[in-house]
């Protein structure tokens, strides 16, 4: 099992905001986490790092925050393209690896 | 613009080895981290090991430590990984990665990943 924890699937109806959480003490420690986004046959491409920082070419509506043991992804008003697999990744307890959480698919109604 | 094309993936059997490569482009190799993460077919994401700039540090997720051996070549820009003792749960596909330039665990770029199929 993952030393971070993801809901496996969440929806959101298009324009609306959705929040997908990360879970996991290591967030305590290393709290400069990064999160993913993998279309269905892509490779992951990055959305946030430093737990919210925004690579350029990612649309606004992308943020990410987080406090103690949690982290999350937030994106205001879904837009169709937006449904896809997300992952967050965070180094592990020890510091030494890197572990990413198990994955949310996200469904834009 | 960067690049990275993995190649090496085959259907290899049970106990069997191969080696991965990845060629980079469109960055200075030998001042970043690089990494290799899988993804079985339907699963999640599993990072599996990363070699520094000049190759002197380097760490192995549990699954891939004593029998999977990452290097790199600063000359060729390249990057490897040494799959040993292969089993049915190393299949997948396999994606050389580049760091970001504030450290891991921020990866900027991706391969499309080649697939290591054991069987």
């Amino acid at each position: 099992s993952s030393e971070l924890t993801q809901d496996p699937a969440v929806s959101v109806a298009l324009g609306q905001t959705v929040t997908i959480t990360c879970q996991g003490d290591c967030l305590r420690t290393y709290s400069a986490n990064s999160w993913y986004q993998q279309r269905p046959g892509q490779a992951p491409i990055l959305v946030i790092y430093n737990r919210n920082e925004r690579p350029s070419g990612i649309p606004d509506r992308f943020s990410g925050s987080g406090s103690g043991g949690t982290a999350s992804l937030t994106i205001t008003g879904a837009q169709a393209e937006d449904e896809a697999d997300y992952y967050c990744n965070s180094r592990d307890s020890s510091g030494s690896r890197v572990v990413f959480g198990g994955g949310t698919q996200l469904t834009v109604l | 613009e960067v690049q990275l094309v993995e190649s090496g993936g085959a259907v290899v059997q049970p106990g069997g080895s191969l080696r991965l490569s990845c060629a980079a482009s469109g960055f200075t190799f030998e001042h970043y981290s690089m990494h290799w993460v899988r993804q079985a077919p339907g699963k999640g994401l599993e990072w599996l090991s990363v070699i520094n700039g000049q190759g002197g540090a380097i760490k192995y997720a549990d699954s891939a430590e004593g029998r999977f051996i990452i290097s790199r070549d600063n000359n060729k820009d390249s990057l490897y990984l040494q799959l040993n003792s292969l089993r049915s749960d190393d299949t997948a596909f396999y994606y050389c990665t580049k760091e970001h330039r504030t450290g891991w665990p921020a990866i900027d770029h991706w391969g499309r990943g080649t697939l290591v199929t054991v069987s």
